[in-house]
């Protein structure tokens, strides 16, 4: 029973490198999403996606790419990272109206 | 412009007693209510909700209120274990949840012996 799955769970990367986190779920849900959570702040919302082939922008879009080809993935790309994505990201899941099930967590610094 | 605000950053109850967290809201569209529990190094955990239609809803141990003319939301436990020591995110959507969760900036509920 995986639920939500996210990699790396940890990772480096130097200015101006691209990488993508990877986010799974095993639930059949429609609606997934990407947060990042910062030192004494509540998670904040960067995208989100209602179903295969659809998404959007949520609070804090800049400088992250996002899409969903399948029901099951949503990967978050970082086209050219920046000293402030050092963050935590959480990748989230639901059907509509369910619970909101939450990833483990990938921490990312970049240098 | 915080949405969702949680003013207590830290909370300190003994064992056994009751633990009140509370939270506040300034967008009247919301319509659903979350409460997760985030242990360092996890993802948050989904403990309780509560729908805008109710004033109140239960489960074991956690029970959420809410007051719509308020803007207001509590979180009680009773009674406070030492496994309940976490922060507690406070989170709000509408439309129940399709567009994401709006969340609080949490409080660290310590519970002491």
């Amino acid at each position: 029973n995986a639920g939500v799955t996210q990699t790396p769970k940890f990772q480096v990367l130097k200015t101006g490198q691209s990488m993508t986190l990877q986010c799974a779920q095993d639930m059949n849900h429609e609606y997934m999403s990407w947060y990042r959570q910062d030192p004494g702040m509540g998670l904040r919302l960067i995208h989100y996606s209602v179903g295969a082939g659809i998404t959007d922008q949520g609070e804090v879009p800049n400088g992250y790419n996002v899409s969903r080809s399948t029901t099951e993935d949503f990967p978050l790309r970082l086209l050219s990272a920046a000293p402030s994505q050092t963050s935590v990201y959480f990748c989230a899941s639901s059907y509509r109206g369910g619970t909101i099930y939450f990833g483990e967590g990938s921490w990312l610094t970049v240098v | 412009d915080q949405q969702v605000k949680q003013n207590s950053p830290s909370l300190s109850v003994q064992e056994g007693r009751i633990s009140i967290l509370n939270c506040d809201y300034t967008n009247s569209m919301f319509d659903y209510f979350l409460w997760y529990k985030k242990y360092p190094a996890e993802g948050p955990t989904f403990l309780i909700s509560i729908s805008s239609i109710k004033d109140k809803n239960e489960d074991g141990r956690f029970t959420v209120f809410l007051n719509k003319s308020a803007k207001h939301l509590s979180l009680h436990i009773v009674p406070s274990q030492p496994g309940d020591s976490a922060v507690y995110f406070c989170a709000a959507s509408e439309g129940g949840g399709a567009d994401g969760l709006t969340f609080g900036k949490g409080t660290h509920l310590i519970i002491q012996p």
